[in-house]
Formats: C-alpha cells, structure tokens, sequence
C-alpha cells in the first residue's frame, strides 16, 4: 500500500525558495499510470492543485505559478520534490503531495506539511 | 471565488440523506470527470468519487455521485455523526489547464 510523506522546512522569507520533498513508501514513482502531484491548501481552506511529475518523468505546472515552480523526481523513483521561487505571504499554506490517477483524481495523500513565508 | 461552485454549507441528521452540489461550466464538469473529497478536521482530504460516480475501494456505498450537463452532486444516505466535515469537488478546466476545486462544503450533522 502505498504512503507518502512530506517533508521541508516549515517557516521560508519572502523572495526566497520554498522546497519541499515527498517520499514514496510502498512504491514507485515510475510503476503504474499515476501523475504524483503537489497540492496546497491556504488557510481560508481553498485547495490549489500546483502541479505533477507524471510516471514518465514528464512535468505539468499550473499556468499560473508555472514561472516559479519546478517538480522533479529523484533517481531511486521514491521521492519527488517541489521548488517555488521568489514566495511570499500568498504562498503560506500546507502542501499535500498526491498520487493522481489517470483522470486527476488523488487516491493517495500525505499527511501535509505547513510552509508559511514570514520575515 | 472558485471555479467550480458549491454551497458552503449543509446540515442533516443522524440517518438522513443529503446531497452537495457542484456546479460548472462546458469547459470543466461539461466535458471532464468529477472527482469528490472529504476532510475531516486536521486531516489530508480522502478520494469518495471518482469519474463522476465510481467509489474507491473501501469507501461504503452510503456515498454516491452523480453528473448531470455541467453539475455534479453527492450524497450520503444514512448520515453519521462522523461525517461531518468538508466536502470538495473537483474536475480538469480545459480553459484554465489546471485542476480545478469547489470552495468546499461543511456539513453539519445536527
């Protein structure tokens, strides 16, 4: 069965890199048809899908925040990762990572980790 | 504002059916699969409906979705104290490339 973890520092400035990793227990990144996606939620509770790395390695960012963020995976297939660029006080939210199936619906979620950009 | 439109609240009691809405447009339930969550407080949001009106394995059948042109619904039969919590819809936007959430229902159970 499948579980994923998020990891990352909690509190990052303005302008700064928000980085965040999740780790795949129980599979891969690269077996089955899945799209392994970052997701956050502000505090007024909105949800905000930001992007994937999909089965194939390949990437698909939100429009929107497409010029900031990158999501890559790691070689050993267990872990991928979300780098935002230049965040500030609107970026402050926890971010889920979610296993999408092929019609971007997410069966798999982590726990959540809190990112809020302060001075 | 959301995208996709829910109401931001619902109540039922205990054994009552009761539904969520979600309404869109063409370019996003119109033409693409709707998908349904629930949050329970302090907790990552859990898959209940997936295209349109499949149920994950595990999940009881006092859950169902429906779709109908550009809106979808829930509903939850035999409504339990436990079930109260948030409830979103989602579905791809064609026009905005991007997933796209309803703002969330909160459903009391009174």
């Amino acid at each position: 069965q499948v579980q994923l973890q998020e990891s990352g520092p909690g509190l990052v400035k303005p302008s700064q890199t928000l980085s965040l990793t999740c780790t795949v227990s129980g599979g891969s990144i690269s077996s089955g048809v899945y799209y392994w996606s970052w997701i956050r939620q502000h505090p007024g509770k909105d949800l905000e899908w930001i992007g994937y790395i999909s089965y194939t390695g390949n990437t698909y960012y939100k429009p929107s925040l497409k010029s900031r963020i990158t999501i890559s995976g790691d070689t050993s297939k267990t872990q991928f990762s979300l780098r935002m660029s230049s965040v500030t006080a609107a970026d402050t939210a926890v971010y889920y990572c979610a296993r999408g199936t092929g019609q971007l619906a997410f069966d798999v979620w982590g726990q959540g980790t809190m990112a809020t950009v302060s001075s | 504002q959301s995208v996709l439109t829910q109401p931001p609240s619902a109540s039922g009691t205990p054994g009552q059916r009761v539904t969520i809405s979600c309404s869109g447009s063409d370019s996003n339930i119109g033409t693409n699969p709707v998908s349904w969550y629930r949050q329970l407080p302090g907790t990552a949001p859990k898959l209940l409906i997936h295209l349109n009106d499949q149920r994950p394995s595990g999940v009881p059948d006092r859950f169902s979705g429906s779709k109908s042109g550009t809106s979808a619904s829930l509903a939850i039969s035999g409504l339990q104290s436990d079930d109260e919590a948030d409830y979103y819809c989602a579905a791809w936007g064609d026009s905005l490339h991007t997933v796209l959430f309803g703002g969330g229902t909160k459903l009391t159970v009174l």
